[in-house]
């Protein structure tokens, strides 16, 4: 089993409508959760952070945290084509941050 | 430098050579980490240095790769008698104490190796 594991897509969603994108981790002592945004040939850029259950929200963005079923997620609101990019997930236990293999997300207008 | 720097950015070397990979991080930034992202795959993490500790090396896929980080700061990730299989794009991450959870990596630009 994969540390984190992502739904690799593609993702296809209209412009105007709310992108779900999920993940899951195995290790029941990770502290942290990240999502970060990738646009091809470019390096990974944060999104947002969240370490409590709950939701956490940032603009059209929340981040969405259940520690119990060990899954977080990222909604996107009102999609906009510039939103189109592989989207990943990254966990941290004690150090160490892991990444999910990305969940590429198309925003067709 | 206000963000990670990484050099070379492009890198084409021939298949049994060896190459050296630089990383200097953000200042102030206790951490740095490498990862290796294959083409259209995910980031697979190799290595983690967290102030004078010792580093976790647990992602380094073989003998061949090693890494040190001089001072504190730059770090230097050397690839022996590359392959083919090593093709990829190396980034680099830095982070304040990652013992807080707030404190986030933020990555290079990345170094793109090809090997011919």
């Amino acid at each position: 089993q994969k540390e984190v594991e992502q739904n690799s897509g593609p993702l296809s969603v209209p412009e105007g409508a709310i992108a779900s994108l999920n993940c899951t981790y195995s290790d029941r002592g990770s502290q942290s959760f990240f999502w970060y945004r990738q646009y091809s040939g470019k390096s990974p850029e944060l999104i947002m952070f969240i370490y409590s259950n709950g939701d956490k929200e940032d603009g059209r963005f929340t981040a969405q945290l259940n520690k119990a079923s060990q899954y977080v997620s990222l909604l996107i609101r009102d999609s906009q084509p510039s939103d189109s990019a592989t989207y990943l997930c990254a966990v941290k236990g004690a150090q160490k941050l892991v990444f999910g293999q990305g969940t590429r997300l198309t925003i067709n207008p | 430098g206000a963000g990670v720097s990484q050099s070379p950015s492009n890198k084409v070397t021939e298949k049994g050579k060896d190459v050296e990979l630089r990383c200097d991080p953000i200042s102030g930034h206790t951490a740095l980490y490498w990862y290796r992202q294959s083409l259209g795959q995910g980031l697979e993490f190799l290595i983690y240095f967290q102030g004078n500790s010792a580093p976790d090396k647990s992602g380094l896929p073989s003998d061949r790769f090693s890494a040190e980080r001089t001072g504190g700061s730059v770090s230097t990730l050397t690839i022996q008698r590359t392959q083919q299989e090593d093709s990829a794009v190396y980034l680099c991450a830095s982070s304040l104490d990652p013992g807080h959870y707030g404190n986030t990596i933020y990555f290079g630009e990345g170094s793109w190796l090809t090997v011919v």
